[in-house]
This record gives structure tokens, sequence and C-alpha cells, in this order.
């Protein structure tokens, strides 16, 4: 079975700090899904990558899948508390032919101090 | 706008009640799924419909059971409830077909077994 390791589990921050989140496979990726969660919320997606070396940003987030399809980071940029919560990867462990059952990582917590 | 609704966000029932959790969404989506989601082990699947009174464990099904009657709802079934399933539980769904899509989800009900 596919696993997915996030790292780190949690982090803090100061306003305006880049960071990295970085999520690893035991397995191939054919399809890489970041998520957002605010606590006691449910999940809001942000991003999918689906091709080895792709990379795709919404407003101040940079996601990116590695040649090999195993690793995948998210970036942000000038952090804001409004970045503040739970960061998730998942991933289709059947590539994409299955009914869309998704494997997910821990979780990476992050705090952004004002 | 699309959505996703549990029934509950917050539930206190006492061991060995049998539990209901409703998900409905008005995206007309062929699949639904049903998650718990515990501190440093993410999301994990309990049971996934991928059309009305179909039904397919997932990774955790022990203790729950599932029943879907029509295509806008998914419900969660605790027979009879017992402390190890106080958790956060997340039901999604997702549009059919070949590829990659992604999945909606809910708010989130926590429940807490006494």
């Amino acid at each position: 079975s596919q696993e997915l390791e996030q790292s780190p589990q949690s982090l803090i921050v100061q306003e305006g700090k880049n960071l990295t989140i970085n999520c690893t496979s035991s397995k191939t990726l054919y399809g890489l899904y970041w998520y957002k969660q605010k606590y006691g919320e449910g999940l809001i997606f942000l991003m999918m990558l689906q091709k080895g070396g792709e990379e795709k940003s919404h407003e101040k987030i940079t996601a990116k899948l590695d040649e090999k399809k195993q690793q995948s980071s998210l970036h942000i940029t000038a952090s804001q508390p409004s970045h503040a919560g739970i960061y998730l990867c998942g991933a289709d462990p059947a590539g994409g032919t299955s009914y869309g059952k998704l494997t997910f990582g821990q979780g990476t917590i992050l705090t952004v101090h004002p | 706008d699309v959505k996703v609704t549990q029934s509950s966000r917050y539930l206190v029932k006492r061991t060995g009640e049998k539990v209901f959790l409703e998900c409905v969404q008005d995206m007309d989506h062929e699949n639904m799924f049903w998650y718990r989601q515990d501190p440093g082990l993410g999301l994990r699947l309990i049971y996934f419909s991928y059309d009305v009174k179909m039904k397919e464990k997932g990774d955790i099904p022990e203790g729950y059971s599932v029943s879907r009657e029509k295509k806008e709802r998914f419900s969660l079934i605790l027979e009879s409830a017992s402390t190890n399933q106080t958790s956060m539980y997340l039901c999604a769904s997702k549009r059919r077909g070949m590829g990659y899509n992604e999945q909606f989800f809910g708010p989130g009900t926590r429940l807490t077994v006494l």
C-alpha cells in the first residue's frame, strides 16, 4: 500500500517568512493533492499535481512534484496569519483508475505569528 | 457554490449507543467517502460508495456500516459506539470518471463517545 510521509509535523513561523512542507511517497505518485484544513473544519482543495516536474501556483502558495514523482513540496512565500492551519497531501494509490480513493499524509500543522 | 453538508458539527454519545452520521452533497457526484481523522494519523478511509446502494470497505471499516439509499446522501452508522470511536469524521464526494479530480469535503463532525 502507498504511504505518505509529511515533514515537518509542525511548523511555527513569523509572519512574512517563507516556508516549505514536504510530502514523500513510498511509491510513484500518479496524482498528488494538497489540501488545507482550518482547525475543526473540513478540507479545502488547494492544488493537484500529476506530471513529473510539474509546478502550480495559487496566490502565494506554490506546489511542485519532483521528476521522479515520489516527492512533492508546498512552498508559501511571505506567510500571513491566514495561512495557518493543517496542510495535508493526498495521493490516489491506483493511479486515477480507481473510484478516487485517496491516501493521506499525517498532516503538517502550521502556525504563523503576527 | 458546491456543497457537502454534515448533519452535526459536534455530537456526544454514550458507549453502546447507535450513532448515525449523515452527509449530503448537492453536486450530483457518484462517489462518496467517509473518513476519520485522528491526531498524528491523518485521514483514514472507513467506507466509500460509488453508486446508490453500492459500498466498499476502506482501510478501517471495523465497527462501522454505511447506507446509500439516494445519490445525494451517504450515512455512516456506528452500531454500538465505543470510546475508541471518538474522532473527527469527514465526508467527501467526487465526480466519477477516469483521471484525476478532487474530492470535496464537508465541515466534519466531531464525535465524542463517553
